[in-house]
């Protein structure tokens, strides 16, 4: 049982160009999300997603595209990045009413 | 629109000593609050959470937390700390509905002096 698996670890771009984070996780989970965390700034909610399908805007989603694939996967798009965009990025998922969110590891994002 | 407040950015302890870190809340509905912690480089884990019930909700790693209604607080609290306590603390609560959407505090962090 993995929990909540997120790749790469790491990541450099140059502005403007684009990538993808992936996301997936094992406890079958209706509820995924995806964060970023900026010194002194908590945790920044990106877009979630209530159930395969469905997806909505959080408080910072300008920059950002996702897709829920299916169940298991959440990814996160970056169509053409810029240095404000330079962050950690976290996964996490939760079942439906308990709302306790599992994290991933994260992914250490540097854009030049 | 709801929020949360974690009004020590850092706060410095002896080994042994008790903690107690705050956390306040701006929420309309009966809240869902939750307190995790974060080691350097690491993700979110959760030490607990309250619901309903028992106001005083016992975690892992020897915390505890009690909800107050009529503070908007949930206080982490644990007795005699331990030098890998050490790390960043986030409050959290939920909105509610389906997804279970989270607002974050800005996070406490607890260093432990030997």
């Amino acid at each position: 049982n993995a929990g909540v698996t997120q790749t790469p670890k790491f990541q450099v771009l140059k502005t403007g160009q684009s990538m993808t984070l992936q996301c997936a996780q094992d406890m079958n989970h209706n509820s995924m999300y995806w964060y970023r965390q900026d010194p002194g700034m908590g945790l920044r909610l990106i877009y979630y997603s209530a159930s395969e399908g469905t997806t909505d805007k959080g408080e910072v989603p300008n920059g950002y595209n996702v897709s829920r694939l299916n169940k298991r996967e959440f990814s996160l798009r970056l169509e053409s990045a810029a240095p404000s965009q330079t962050s950690v990025y976290f996964c996490a998922s939760s079942y439906d009413r308990s709302y306790e969110q599992y994290f991933g590891p994260g992914t250490r994002l540097t854009v030049t | 629109a709801q929020s949360v407040t974690q009004p020590d950015i850092h706060i410095t302890v002896s080994e042994g000593a008790s903690l107690e870190l705050r956390c306040n809340y701006s929420y309309g509905a009966t809240p869902y609050l939750f307190w995790y912690v974060q080691s350097p480089g690491q993700g979110l884990q959760l030490l607990l959470k309250y619901f309903s019930g028992d106001t005083l909700v016992q975690g892992i790693k020897g915390f505890e937390a009690e909800f107050k209604r009529s503070q908007s607080s949930f206080n982490l609290r644990k007795p005699s700390v331990h030098w890998s306590d050490a790390a960043e603390y986030f409050c959290a609560v939920v909105h509610g509905g389906n997804a279970g959407k989270s607002t974050f505090g800005d996070g406490t962090t607890l260093t432990v002096k030997p």
